[in-house]
């Protein structure tokens, strides 16, 4: 069983389009994470959710909106994408605290 | 901080041979750190990690040490195989959640 599973993996777009990548975990933990990672492998944070709650945000354009139906649930919703947000987007969970944070697989985002 | 160089680090090591991957971390107020394997096309994967107590742990086969006088982390792994071409990274916890990674190395393994 996936304990992170993102969708979609690949996703090709045209620039202003809206597009959404959903995010779930059944490891039953209380936090969850969007990480994005660009072409020079960097990871950065982009988001942290405890219990629906937001709790990092790391100056991200406003055009990114993650959404937390629930604690398994952690989505990213991006208007009006730009060339630059292409990149790979990983979602991630952790107990609360710091601890082991586990990622899915990554959604390739290219915007064209 | 952000990573700047076009290539990353490559770490070119002979099957069966001992691996050593170095990290330099930059807030002395971490208190957890941990290492991620990255496969090509695949998410990070835990590999280990220690708190700021500990100055070594031992995996299977991986062993991490950590001098906190010098903020370094080293990643040794014992009797390098073909599956552990990937690329390596390490990570502080910077508070609550928030982990800054460092900029990745990547490993090759040679037959």
């Amino acid at each position: 069983d996936t304990a992170v599973s993102q969708t979609p993996k690949y996703l090709v777009t045209q620039m202003g389009n809206d597009k959404s990548i959903k995010c779930e975990q059944n490891l039953g933990h209380d936090t969850m994470y969007w990480y994005k990672q660009d072409s020079k492998k960097f990871l950065k944070i982009m988001f942290s959710y405890n219990n629906k709650e937001l709790i990092i945000n790391e100056t991200v354009p406003n055009r990114f909106s993650p959404k937390s139906p629930d604690k398994a649930h952690l989505n990213l919703h991006i208007n009006s994408l730009e060339l630059g947000d292409s990149a790979v987007y990983f979602c991630a969970s952790s107990q609360e605290g710091p601890n082991t944070i586990y990622f899915g697989e990554g959604s390739w985002l290219t915007v064209v | 901080g952000e990573s700047v160089g076009l290539h990353l680090p490559t770490l070119s090591v002979q099957e069966g041979d001992n691996s050593i991957i170095n990290c330099a971390y930059s807030n002395s107020a971490s208190d957890y750190f941990i290492w991620y394997k990255q496969e090509s096309g695949k998410g990070p994967q835990f590999i280990i990690d220690i708190r700021s107590n500990m100055d070594k742990r031992q995996g299977q086969r991986v062993t991490v040490l950590l001098n906190k006088t010098v903020k370094h982390l080293s990643l040794q792994i014992a009797a390098t195989q073909p599956g552990d071409s990937a690329v390596y990274f390490c990570a502080e916890n910077l508070s609550w959640g928030k982990l800054q990674f460092g900029a990745g190395t990547q490993v090759v393994v040679t037959p």
